[in-house]
């Protein structure tokens, strides 16, 4: 099975500022089978970004995604009051298909 | 717009079989060679894949719940469901349906959930 590890746990931020969130692969994965979601309370989970750093449709550029093998990162460059929301990776291969990280939390000071 | 719309019994009694439906809107299950997928979140914690199906009716499943889930899909009522038996309180969860692309590799559409709780 694949792990993923997500980090940090929680992240408060200003309104403005940067956020970078890690999600770190038990071994490598490739690019094209790496997600990201955007999970807010009563919503919808949103796919942002898949294939590591393509933008899924509707999502705004300040939402980027980068990395290879074990380590991707998701930046949002400049966090808005609605981004406050719970952000998964997600990668598909290996048994189960598809696993999940266990999130970040993206406070709004 | 495609949504998708998770219906079933809120509380189902330890030992019992759940049984959920998705269904679709705003597009044919059947068509464009989307696969369709459940994944659920128990209270406080992260999400799992419980298991995908293509409009033909072949199955993936996570092997971890495997032999209890049965996935399948009804194209005339544009729906697809999920059965999981021998339910217990680790089975109490929001379950989410979801459209995964041709390529299978992520999930872009998903369900609002539904709320099961496991309980005599």
């Amino acid at each position: 099975e694949i792990v993923l590890t997500q980090s940090p746990g929680t992240l408060s931020l200003s309104p403005g500022e940067r956020a970078t969130l890690s999600c770190r692969a038990s071994q490598s994965v490739t690019s094209s089978y790496l997600a990201w979601y955007q999970q807010k309370p009563g919503q919808a989970l949103r796919l942002l970004i898949y294939g590591a750093s393509s933008r899924a449709t509707g999502i705004p550029d300040r939402f980027s995604g980068s990395g290879s093998g074990t380590d991707f990162t998701l930046t949002i460059s400049r966090l808005e009051p609605e981004d406050a929301a719970v952000y998964y990776c997600q990668q598909y291969g290996g048994s189960p298909l598809f696993t999940f990280g266990p999130g970040t939390k993206v406070d709004i000071k | 717009q495609l949504q998708l719309q998770e219906s079933g019994p809120g509380l189902v009694k330890p030992s019992e079989t759940l049984s959920l439906t998705c269904t679709v809107s705003g597009g044919s299950i059947s068509s464009s060679s989307y696969y369709w997928g459940w994944i659920r979140q128990p209270p406080g914690k992260g999400l799992e894949w419980i298991g995908t199906i293509y409009y033909s009716g072949s199955t993936y499943y996570n092997p971890s719940l495997k032999n209890r889930v049965t996935i399948s899909v009804d194209t005339s009522r544009n729906q697809f469901s999920l059965k999981v038996t021998s339910v217990t309180a680790a089975d109490t969860a929001m379950f989410y349906c979801a459209r995964h692309p041709p390529n299978l590799y992520y999930m872009d559409v998903w369900g609002k959930g539904t709320t099961v709780t496991v309980s005599s």
